[in-house]
């Protein structure tokens, strides 16, 4: 059973708009979120953080809202810009006997149009 | 420090070969965390070292996969008797230990078995 979810494989957005991807998770012991992006024959590269004692945390043109309640996290890309064009993962980590290892969602595909 | 550095980039083998991967983690990293990702899945943990303990193994990982962290500084993962299942991207990440903190990922290593 997946733990970690991104219902979304694909999401298409023009340039200069809000981008907004969705996760939701099941495991409430979860207490560390991560975003990565990932181009194509690279290695997923860390975006943005959240523990779970915040609602909310910014980078710039990145912020993750985390609802604890609800299970669900999102990241929010603004404006968004071709470059952004990636697979997004949504990743958690925490819970009993956790090492810091981290449980992925499959990922969801941005693509960003000029 | 670039980085976590993987070879090869690219790895093509007949089935039944051996194969064997090396990550140098980031220098002052002392947790090493070795992840495979197939097509449309996210990155699925394999194992993990703290130094050269290996402290945590998935069920994931069959009797053929072995992983090495000898003087606690770079890794080898050794597939034997490859089969065409374990075609995939792996991907070595390092971390500092610490409860809450990132995981930064090398390039990986793409496995073709045929």
């Amino acid at each position: 059973d997946q733990q970690v979810k991104q219902n979304s494989p694909s999401l298409s957005v023009q340039e200069g708009r809000i981008s907004i991807l969705n996760c939701d998770y099941t495991n409430s012991m979860f207490d560390y979120f991560l975003w990565y992006k990932k181009y194509p024959a690279e290695g997923p590269t860390f975006l943005i953080s959240i523990s779970s004692i915040k609602d909310k945390n910014e980078d710039g043109r990145f912020t993750v809202f985390l609802n604890k309640s609800a299970k669900h996290l999102s990241l929010h890309i603004v404006p968004s810009q071709p470059g952004d064009s990636a697979v997004y993962f949504c990743a958690a980590s925490g819970g009993w006997g956790s090492q810091g290892n981290l449980i992925f969602g499959k990922g969801t595909k941005l693509s960003v149009k000029p | 420090d670039t980085g976590v550095s993987q070879n090869p980039r690219h790895k093509i083998t007949k089935r039944g070969q051996n194969v064997t991967f090396r990550c140098d983690p980031i220098s002052e990293h002392n947790r090493l965390y070795w992840y495979r990702q197939t097509l449309g899945q996210g990155p699925e943990f394999l194992t993990y070292f703290q130094n050269e303990a290996q402290l945590e193994k998935s069920r994931l990982l069959s009797d053929r996969f072995s992983a090495e962290r000898p003087k606690g500084s770079f890794s080898t993962l050794e597939i034997q008797r490859t089969e065409q299942g374990d075609s995939a991207m792996y991907l070595c990440a390092s971390s500092f230990q610490s409860e809450n903190t990132e995981a930064f990922f090398g390039q990986g290593t793409r496995l073709t078995v045929v």
